[in-house]
């Protein structure tokens, strides 16, 4: 069974700049969410999609965007990068649109200069 | 405000002692999660707690839901230096938020 995997696993963008993070879902899993972790917090939820559709989205600006394929995987778009938007970003695969077992990638470090 | 507040922040102890460690909040939940995040890595499921009152054992891991379904503990007998890591509280809100507490930075000492 493979799990949930996301790249790059590492990024440096400069203020201003798109980034584009990808997540593959584990195998069975038609459900995403991405979350951002800020250093020194807990993961807050940025949006889920289930079957290519979004289904809930936590309190972020528009620029944060995703999407979900076919094949489940996602994306998450982040445009005109601010500082405050350092972080690791969390990717959680589920089986069901309710998250009563979530399973997480390792997540991408994404640094904003 | 945090919906879900965790204490302590930090906690650093030596090999062999036992420690408790909260998530408390004013709200009521259906049920309550908690995690273990190690460096470089995303958080992995410990266990969920449903029923007030419940308590549930992980080998030397011990957690309990409040009666009231507000709060919750994580009990570690015998801290080994591999239960070293961020320990957080998580609940469900609407069908699909996870909300997490800020976590618990837990190091044990050799």
């Amino acid at each position: 069974e493979t799990g949930v995997t996301q790249s790059p696993t590492h990024l440096i963008k400069t203020r201003g700049q798109q980034v584009t993070l990808r997540c593959s879902s584990q195998s069975g899993h038609n459900t995403v969410s991405w979350y951002q972790q800020a250093l020194g917090q807990g993961p807050q939820f940025i949006f889920q999609y289930y079957r290519e559709e979004e289904n809930g989205r936590g309190n972020f600006p528009p620029r944060f965007s995703g999407l979900q394929f076919p094949n489940y995987s996602s994306e998450l778009n982040v445009n005109a990068l601010e500082l405050d938007d350092s972080a690791l970003y969390l990717c959680a695969s589920s089986s069901s649109r309710v998250n009563t077992e979530a399973f997480f990638g390792q997540g991408t470090r994404l640094t904003v200069v | 405000t945090q919906l879900l507040e965790q204490s302590p922040q930090f906690l650093s102890i030596q090999e062999g002692e036992n420690l408790t460690v909260y998530c408390n909040s004013s709200s009521v939940f259906s049920s309550l999660q908690w995690y273990r995040q190690e460096p470089g890595e995303g958080p992995v499921l410990l266990v969920t707690v449903v029923t007030g009152g419940e308590v549930k054992k992980l080998k030397r891991l011990t957690f309990q839901f409040g009666d009231a379904r507000k709060d919750s503990s994580l009990h570690i007998t015998a801290a080994q230096p591999g239960d070293t890591g961020l320990y957080l509280c998580a609940a469900l809100r609407g069908a699909q938020k996870l909300v997490f507490g800020q976590g618990t930075r837990l190091t044990i000492n050799p």
